[in-house]
């Protein structure tokens, strides 16, 4: 299993351009989630989703969006990309229900964002 | 909302030497504990896990951690650390049985030989 994946691995905008970030997993998980990791802060949650066309806002959802028409797959969305949104994202699955695994969340590598 | 706290931002600690990362979270009912680690240039990794029972938990790489109920704490330990352990270590919680993680801000481990 390659686990969760993610890309781009970084890439820079400039102000007001909008791009998604990609996410995959191949573990057959039910929940994903988007974090941001910024310096000295730890990860805040941006969005989830509990399954297929279920999705709910986190700590952070401001200027971001998400989708979730497959069980593998959960995009993250900007839509007007600000300097305040330089971050390093990360986007984790999940299998709730699974007595060993429960709650238990896999990280995929990343993605460095610059907003410039 | 709950949160988690870890006070030692930055450690720097010698090979061999004993390691105390510090972890207090605040919410009253059930909760489900982990520590996170994240190397550099890699993302997070699964220490350990407190889901019920022995409140002192094992983990991979010798770590392990001790889950206080009375303390709301949740330290981590590893006798004799390596230079391989450098990496930034996280705390996080979920509670009341969810899925949603809250991560503590973090600490930055740094081992010299």
């Amino acid at each position: 299993n390659a686990g969760v994946t993610q890309t781009p691995k970084f890439r820079i905008l400039k102000i007001g351009q909008s791009m998604t970030l990609q996410c995959t997993q191949d573990m057959n998980h039910n929940y994903m989630y988007w974090y941001r990791q910024d310096p000295g802060m730890g990860l805040k949650l941006i969005y989830y989703s509990v399954g297929a066309g279920i999705t709910d806002k986190g700590e952070v959802p401001n200027g971001y969006n998400v989708s979730r028409s497959t069980t593998e797959d959960f995009p993250l969305r900007l839509e007007l990309a600000a300097p305040s949104q330089t971050s390093v994202y990360f986007c984790a699955s999940s299998y709730p229900g699974n007595g060993l695994a429960y709650n238990e969340q896999f990280f995929g590598p990343g993605t460095r964002l610059t907003v410039l | 909302a709950q949160s988690v706290s870890q006070h030692n931002h930055h450690v720097i600690l010698s090979e061999a030497a004993s390691l105390e990362l510090g972890c207090n979270y605040s919410y009253g009912g059930t909760v489900n504990l982990f520590w996170y680690v994240q190397y550099p240039g890699q993302h997070l990794q699964l220490l350990l896990k407190y889901f019920s029972g022995d409140p002192l938990v094992k983990g991979i790489k010798g770590f392990e951690a001790e889950f206080i109920k009375s303390k709301f704490s949740f330290n981590l330990r590893k006798p004799s650390v390596q230079w391989s352990d450098t990496a930034e270590y996280f705390c996080a919680v979920t509670t009341g049985g969810g899925n949603k993680l809250t991560f503590g801000t973090g600490t930055q481990l740094k081992v010299e030989l």
